[in-house]
């Protein structure tokens, strides 16, 4: 089973501000199947990315992802308040599919 | 619109069974795959079972391979998770999704818990 593991656990930015988001897979990721998604409290998992740089319908811009293999990235250029949540990153390269812990992103 | 609506979960004693369902509208379930994924309070996300939508294979996590069933009635447009031998590790919120290797579209979840 491949882990994900992404760094770092809490980041903390103001608004305005660069988010760069880490999740490192313990083995290749066929294909860059990775997905990532943002999680707000007491709500759902919503898909911003997927195929590791494609945006998901609706999903602003200021949102990208990168990287492939072993080694993925989600940015996202100037932060919004509304984008303080948590973000999770996903592969469905292999089975079973596995996410990553989780990126606490909170307001500095 | 798609939308996704779990219900069925609920407090259950340690070896007790569930069911879960989520109903659908918006798209036709038969085409397209499904997941159910947990997260249990304060954790990540856990992809527990699969079926596919062309072929209704079921794939599963092996922690749940023998205890929980998925299994999806086209008709009524809704997805089910048959959930027997439940443990306290079981205890999570359940979320359906529409599966394309990844959720493009959840539910709302459905809380789970299993008492000892």
């Amino acid at each position: 089973e491949i882990v994900l593991t992404q760094s770092p656990g809490t980041l903390s930015l103001s608004p305005g501000e660069r988010a760069t988001l880490s999740c490192r897979a313990s083995q290749s990721v066929t294909n860059n199947y990775l997905a990532w998604y943002q999680q707000k409290p007491g709500q759902a998992p919503r898909v911003l990315i997927y195929d590791a740089s494609s945006r998901a319908t609706g999903i602003p811009d200021r949102f990208s992802g990168s990287g492939s293999g072993t080694d993925f990235t989600l940015t996202i250029s100037r932060l919004e308040p509304e984008d303080f949540a948590v973000y999770h990153c996903q592969q469905y390269g292999s089975s079973p599919r596995t996410f990553g812990q989780g990126t606490k992103l909170e307001i500095k | 619109e798609v939308q996704l609506v779990e219900s069925g979960g609920g407090l259950v004693q340690s070896g007790g069974s569930l069911r879960l369902s989520c109903a659908v509208s918006g798209f036709t379930l038969s085409n397209y795959g499904m997941a159910w994924v947990r997260q249990a309070p304060g954790k990540g996300l856990q992809w527990v079972s699969g079926i596919s939508g062309s072929t209704t294979r079921t794939f599963y996590i092996d922690s749940v391979r023998g205890r929980f069933t998925v299994s999806r009635d086209n008709s009524k447009n809704t997805l089910y998770l048959q959930m027997d031998s439940l443990t306290a590790e079981d205890t999570a919120t359940y979320y359906c999704a529409r599966w394309n290797g990844y959720g493009d579209f959840w539910g709302q979840g459905t809380l789970v818990i299993v008492s000892s």
